[in-house]
């Protein structure tokens, strides 16, 4: 069974401070996609991760997939209360070549950015 | 252009019922997945399909099953229902050749 461990699980923290989430496995995971997940919403893709190393920015996000692929960060700077939200990231195993992908999510990290 | 649509978007039943959840998928999109996300934890797959074919399976019971049609929207179905079948009920959709996954809303089901 391929489990991705999130960390930390709870984050409470003050606006324009920076953060680090961290997403980690002993599997290798093909790519990795990090979501953002309101209350009674579904997860809304943020980014895709495929190559180990592989750096991607998104505005004040910074996401980093391991060079063995099988761990991977989120940054974020100067965090805003609109960050607020339920970060998971979820890994793919692909089940066969053209029939998408299979997640394994993480249990994901609560944060929350007070004003 | 629309994105993913579930319905119904709440939905409460007795326990030992039966329960059909629907989705539809973006547009020229041809997998549909299914995932059960039970309060304060991640989303835990249950089924993929993809042109109309099963691909994929989850750790989940007989009593869940699913289809996809011709139009590659989807219904989840589960019978003798169970208080901890009580969940948001995520339908996800990909083209089928790529990895990445959007989800619609999702469908709270609620079991008393």
């Amino acid at each position: 069974t391929q489990l991705l461990e999130q960390s930390p699980q709870f984050l409470s923290i003050q606006e324009g401070e920076n953060l680090t989430v961290y997403c980690n496995s002993s599997s290798v995971f093909s790519s990795l996609q990090w979501y953002r997940q309101e209350p009674g919403e579904g997860p809304v893709l943020l980014v895709t991760v495929v190559t180990g190393g592989e750096v991607k920015k998104l505005k004040r996000l910074t996401f980093q997939f391991g060079d063995a692929r099988k761990d991977s960060s989120l940054h974020i700077t100067a965090a805003q209360p609109g960050d607020t939200g339920l970060y998971l990231c979820a890994g793919d195993t692909s089940l066969q070549e053209t029939s998408g992908s299979r997640l394994t999510f993480g249990e994901g990290t609560q944060l929350t950015v007070n004003p | 252009d629309a994105g993913v649509t579930q319905s119904p978007t709440h939905l409460i039943k007795t326990r030992g019922q039966h329960v059909t959840l629907r989705c539809s998928p973006i547009s020229g999109h041809k997998s549909v997945s299914w995932y059960q996300q039970v309060l304060g934890q991640g989303p835990q797959f249950i089924f993929q399909y993809y042109e109309k074919e099963e691909r994929g399976r989850g750790n989940f019971p007989d009593r869940f099953s699913a289809r996809q049609f011709p139009n590659y929207s989807s219904e989840l179905n589960v019978n003798a229902l169970l208080l901890g079948d009580s969940a948001l009920y995520l339908c996800a959709s990909s083209t089928g050749t790529s990895v990445e996954q959007y989800f619609g809303p999702g469908t709270r089901l609620t079991v008393t």
